[in-house]
């Protein structure tokens, strides 16, 4: 069975501010996917990123940077110079190879005042 | 954008009414799904389908019924609905990459 965990349920910046997101998962599966999606308060999910479990390479795009930790098990998404319109709720999820049914953690509610 | 749509956006129904909620793709993937999201409790998955006519269940398909009789339809009823099923729906699907792409969602209110 897989387990997505992510611990922090909400968090609170003001925006210029860095913040990161984490996400620790399990599985015994060698050949997995890593997701983010991001739900803005409009309600719609939106696909962020997909990540291999053979890629250990971190991902960059604008001001939302992934760091994969095959060691720790670990996902976690970086938000640079955060803005208002970051506001949502960020959810990570895992499918393992030849797998059909994702496994999300239970999401990040992120807040960015100014 | 991933074309998947949902129809109703939203609806208002009885307790004991039927309701069929439906989910339409342009993408002719092979696998769908739909999820059910409340407070507190995350997406959850209800029903999933992985080719015409094949269905099968989730972790909450208790008092729902699927039906995909096309590749691009996904049907999700619920024979006499509840007010436990008061809910957002959404609808999903799933690349050859694994990535799933959600429709729009459909809030239901059953009174």
């Amino acid at each position: 069975a897989q387990k997505v965990t992510q611990a922090q349920t909400e968090i609170s910046v003001v925006e210029k501010e860095d913040v990161t997101l984490d996400c620790v998962y399990e599985t015994r599966d060698t050949t997995y996917y890593l997701f983010w999606y991001k739900q803005p308060p409009s309600g719609e999910l939106v696909f962020l990123i997909r990540r291999n479990s053979f890629d250990e390479q971190n991902e960059i795009s604008g001001r939302y940077s992934w760091n994969f930790q095959k060691s720790t098990s670990s996902f976690n998404f970086t938000i640079t110079a955060s803005q208002v319109v970051d506001s949502a709720v960020y959810f990570c999820a895992l499918i393992t190879g030849g797998g059909n049914k994702l496994t999300f953690g239970t999401g990040t509610q992120l807040k960015v005042e100014l | 954008d991933a074309g998947i749509t949902q129809s109703p956006r939203h609806k208002v129904t009885e307790t004991g009414t039927p309701v069929t909620l439906r989910c339409h793709q342009t993408e002719n993937h092979r696998y769908m799904y739909w999820y059910r999201q409340d407070p507190g409790h995350g997406l959850r998955l209800i029903h999933y389908s992985y080719g015409v006519k094949d269905t099968d269940k989730g972790e909450v398909s208790d008092g729902y019924s699927v039906s995909r009789s096309k590749t691009e339809d996904f049907l999700l009823t619920l024979e006499s609905a509840t007010s436990s099923q008061t809910s957002v729906y959404f609808c999903a699907i799933m690349s050859p990459r694994y990535e799933q792409y959600f429709g729009p969602g459909t809030r239901l209110t059953v009174t």
